[in-house]
């Protein structure tokens, strides 16, 4: 399954499959994004990270795709699982320059599988 | 490993009363930042302090106010609560030092204003 467009409040995919979460980020001058999972009523959740000098980024069943041409990021959930359920944030770094800045956060997908 | 501490978990307020939230940063953090989430919302920055210094203000309204002490923990401070403020409130730090910057998020604390 996979959120078409800039975003999609739900997605809705079934155990196993693939999920894609889209989302469009703001300042072209961001040098560092975070995708984040929470779950009801707790605190945003890291799930991987990507430098602005990179397009591809790959972690344990996820990958993060940076297209800075587009301002574009997406996350990749290979074989999806009923844990991941959830609603994910893409987050950028605000300061284009420093190794600290404030995170502004994309709308949030929430990510629901199906058994 | 230590993660980030935030207390009270629950707070329920009445209009117009005051409330103060803690965030205790992980150890050797030097940045601490607040966010407002409403229900259904994406988290919005409130402000930041880097070593005790606020270093950056977003949507933060005149009724609060925050401070970083000695130790790095800091606190938000709630004044003249509206029902609008009912949210869940999360800290984060992250360190300079840190090559990956380190963004981790406490627990949150939900806050009830009736």
């Amino acid at each position: 399954g996979e959120s078409v467009g800039l975003h999609l409040p739900t997605l809705s995919v079934q155990e196993g499959d693939n999920s894609i979460i889209n989302c469009a980020y703001s300042n072209s001058a961001s040098d560092y994004f975070i995708w984040y999972k929470q779950e009801s009523g707790k605190g945003p959740q890291f799930i991987i990270d990507i430098r602005s000098n990179m397009d591809k980024r790959q972690g344990q069943r996820v990958t993060v795709l940076l297209n800075k041409t587009v301002k574009h990021l997406s996350l990749q959930i290979a074989a999806t699982q009923p844990g991941d359920s959830a609603v994910y944030f893409c987050a950028e770094k605000g300061s284009p320059s420093g190794n600290t800045g404030k995170l502004i956060f994309g709308q949030g997908t929430t990510l629901q599988v199906k058994p | 490993a230590a993660g980030v501490i935030q207390s009270p978990r629950h707070l329920i307020k009445e209009k117009r009363e005051t409330a103060t939230l803690k965030c205790y940063p992980i150890p050797r953090h030097d940045t601490v930042y607040w966010y407002q989430q409403g229900p259904g919302q994406d988290p919005q920055f409130l402000i930041s302090f880097y070593e005790k210094m606020q270093s950056d203000k977003g949507s933060i309204p005149d009724r609060f106010s925050a401070q970083q002490f000695s130790d790095y923990h800091s606190e938000l401070n709630m004044s003249s609560l509206e029902l609008g403020d009912s949210a869940l409130y999360f800290c984060a730090s992250s360190s300079y030092r840190d090559p990956n910057y380190g963004y981790t998020f406490g627990s949150g604390t939900r806050l009830t204003v009736v």
